[in-house]
């Protein structure tokens, strides 16, 4: 059964430094992995996806992520973090002969301080 | 982008009534729709999968009588809470996906439904 999972319930970052949040998942198959955004009293937005191709994968609002099978991650990362990135982030997976089902992280709260 | 809206984004009602939650994909026919349960500082609980003209499938320990979905259309799909109870309260969110499985969701801003 597909599992992901996200150990850090928060991170916090200068504005201007990287930021990196992390995501591992476990699955039996080919993975396809995402990243989706939430703000307060919102739905989620989506980032990113991997689904094959190149291990680097660039999204919106500058984030990219980095598919590494050997280690099973898929950590989300900034160059330079903006205090409007502040908000909730969930990593998601979904097996690529499973469906649509899809099985979210419990989130990371990033908080960027000015 | 995608589009999904979903209304109402706030509902606050006594108990014993029933509630619906409309979801609609605006500029892409939705197969797939999934309602998910948010509460407090956690992640998103799925609560059911829908498929335009059949049956919805719903997860272990979701209640199918009390929360109805119907898909009727591939633009809309809908859930209606009966006979609300106050620990029914919670951030229900909707998602609808194009019809490829290595599509993203998209998402509504979600409804907060408070039972008094």
């Amino acid at each position: 059964a597909q599992s992901v999972a996200q150990p850090e319930d928060q991170v916090n970052v200068a504005e201007g430094n990287p930021l990196t949040v992390k995501c591992t998942y476990s699955v039996s198959g080919n993975p396809y992995l995402f990243w989706y955004v939430q703000y307060p009293n919102r739905g989620l937005q989506f980032l990113l996806k991997y689904i094959t191709g190149d291990n680097l994968v660039k999204g919106s609002y500058g984030f990219e992520a980095e598919f590494n099978k050997s280690q099973t991650s898929f950590h989300l990362k900034k160059p330079s973090a903006l205090v409007s990135d502040s908000a909730l982030y969930f990593c998601a997976v979904r097996e690529e002969t499973g469906g649509f089902k899809t099985i979210f992280g419990a989130g990371t709260r990033l908080f960027v301080k000015a | 982008g995608a589009v999904v809206s979903q209304h109402p984004s706030r509902v606050i009602c006594k108990s014993g009534t029933s509630v619906k939650i409309e979801c609609r994909s605006l500029d892409f026919q939705a197969t797939t729709m999934f309602w998910y349960r948010q509460f407090p500082k956690q992640s998103l609980m799925l609560m059911a999968t829908s498929n335009e003209g059949s049956k919805a499938t719903y997860e272990q320990g979701v209640e199918k009588d009390k929360f109805l979905i119907n898909h009727a259309s591939l633009t809309l799909s809908t859930l209606t809470v009966t006979s609300a109870h106050p620990e029914d309260s919670s951030f229900y969110i909707c998602s609808a996906s194009r019809e490829s499985s290595n599509q993203p969701q998209h998402f509504g801003d979600g409804t907060r439904l408070s039972i008094l």
